[in-house]
């Protein structure tokens, strides 16, 4: 098994443009989501997903969309790309719900100018 | 809404020392979890404590849940360089919601 994969892994934005960032897991889980990573700030969540055809708000979801037309994908829309969400993102995946283990994808870092 | 901190931000300790992090959460929650990021990583899960009052240990590590559910910690005995990373606590509210703390950046000094 590839565990969850991220792509793009680096990605250098201007303010205003728009890209989607893939995440595919191949563990069939049911629960998806997806994280920024701030210095100092630790992981917010931004969407989540409890299955296909279901997604619901995190902690800061603003300026991003998702959606969960598969069980294996969940890939976040970056709308229109402002400076502040330079950052780093995870996609993570549990059986569930995310009150079992997490298994975090390898990352996409994002830099919007 | 639920809050966690975590505490130290930073821990630079001597290979051989001992080392601990704590995390303390506003509200009562449902289960705590911990998980570890190397440098340029992503985080790794470690361990999930769900009973008041709970210790778990794996080798060097012992995790403690509060017997209220609202502070947890992570202790590593005689630390070693293969120990380097940030240690981050999640905890899990009654609805769902899911925060993590802020981290706690180790490094040891061979």
């Amino acid at each position: 098994n590839a565990g969850v994969t991220q792509t793009p892994k680096f990605q250098v934005l201007k303010t205003g443009q728009s890209m989607t960032l893939q995440c595919a897991q191949d563990m069939n889980h049911e629960y998806m989501s997806w994280y920024r990573q701030d210095p100092g700030m630790g992981l917010r969540l931004i969407h989540y997903s409890v299955g296909a055809g279901i997604t619901d708000q995190g902690e800061v979801p603003n300026g991003y969309n998702v959606s969960r037309s598969t069980t294996e994908d969940f890939p976040l829309r970056l709308l229109s790309a402002a400076p502040s969400q330079t950052s780093v993102y995870f996609c993570a995946s549990s059986t569930r719900t995310h009150s079992e283990t997490q298994y975090f994808g390898p990352g996409t870092r994002l830099l919007v100018l | 809404g639920q809050q966690v901190m975590q505490i130290p931000q930073y821990q630079h300790v001597q290979e051989g020392e001992d080392f601990t992090t704590y995390c303390n959460s506003s509200t009562t929650l449902s289960n705590i979890q911990w998980y570890k990021q190397r440098p340029g990583g992503h985080p790794v899960f470690l361990i999930q404590l769900v009973k008041s009052g709970e210790v778990k240990k794996q080798k060097r590590l012992t995790f403690q849940f509060g017997e209220a559910k609202k502070n947890s910690s992570l202790h590593i005995t005689a630390t070693q360089t293969t120990d380097v990373g940030t240690y981050f606590c999640a905890g899990l509210g009654f609805y769902y919601d899911m925060r993590f703390g802020a981290g706690t950046r180790l490094t040891v000094k061979p």
